[in-house]
């Protein structure tokens, strides 16, 4: 079955960039009809999609970081990966990777926090 | 704020069959279907609902989904301590490429 893992610094300085990578085992990244998502939580709160990057390649945003946000995928070590620029601590909170269809979001990573902090 | 509408809180006792709502609209609920969550301290969501009343393997049936129009329920009978955590509701949004839209959550206190 499909497994994710988040993976990459834990603390990361005010105005720098973060970037989180998702290791996708027990199938291919580059297998047809998937979503490839990051999603966000910060402490104490709820979930927020941050975007996708489809099995094509294409990429949606959501749109409140949108200007911040990219997300890109490396088929050959089946990653993909989240990079958010200019974080402040509004930016610290648990990151998510996921898979998804139009009907189910899962499976999850375990996830990874991420605080913003110098 | 959280695009799907949900009660921060519900609570019940054990054995207890408690219901939690999650309202959206015509563009999310309304046109695609509803995944619900289950959320331990300290864990990711856990899969508990899928295409609004589907149930993983593994997943207890004393837990069942439900939607009607642009609103979703998750029901939990015979409830258990263990039951007590956070649960989130979740739906594809329709626009010109489609996105993940969530619930605020709601926190389950077993008495």
């Amino acid at each position: 079955q499909v497994q994710l893992q988040e993976s990459g610094p834990g603390l990361v300085k005010p105005s720098q960039t973060l970037s989180l990578t998702c290791t996708v085992s027990g199938g291919s990244i580059s297998s047809g009809g998937y979503y490839w998502s990051w999603i966000r939580q910060h402490p104490g709160k709820g979930l927020e999609w941050i975007g996708y990057i489809y099995y094509s390649g294409s990429t949606y945003y959501n749109p409140s970081l949108k200007s911040r946000v990219t997300i890109s995928v490396d088929t050959s070590k089946n990653q993909f990966s989240l990079k958010l620029s200019s974080v402040t601590a509004a930016d610290t909170a648990v990151y998510y990777c996921a898979r998804s269809t139009v009907t189910r979001l899962y499976p999850w990573g375990q996830g990874t926090l991420v605080t913003v902090s110098s | 704020q959280s695009v799907l509408t949900q009660p921060p809180s519900a609570s019940g006792t054990p054995g207890q069959r408690v219901t939690i709502s999650c309202s959206g609209s015509s563009s999310n609920i309304g046109s695609n279907t509803v995944n619900w969550y289950q959320q331990l301290p300290g864990t990711a969501p856990k899969l508990l609902i899928y295409s609004n009343n589907q149930r993983p393997s593994g997943v207890p049936d004393r837990f069942s989904g439900s939607k009607s129009g642009t609103s979703a329920s998750l029901a939990i009978s015979g409830l258990q301590s263990e039951d007590e955590a956070d649960y989130y509701c979740a739906a594809w949004a329709d626009s010109l490429n489609g996105f993940w839209v969530f619930g605020g959550g709601t926190k389950l206190t077993v008495l």
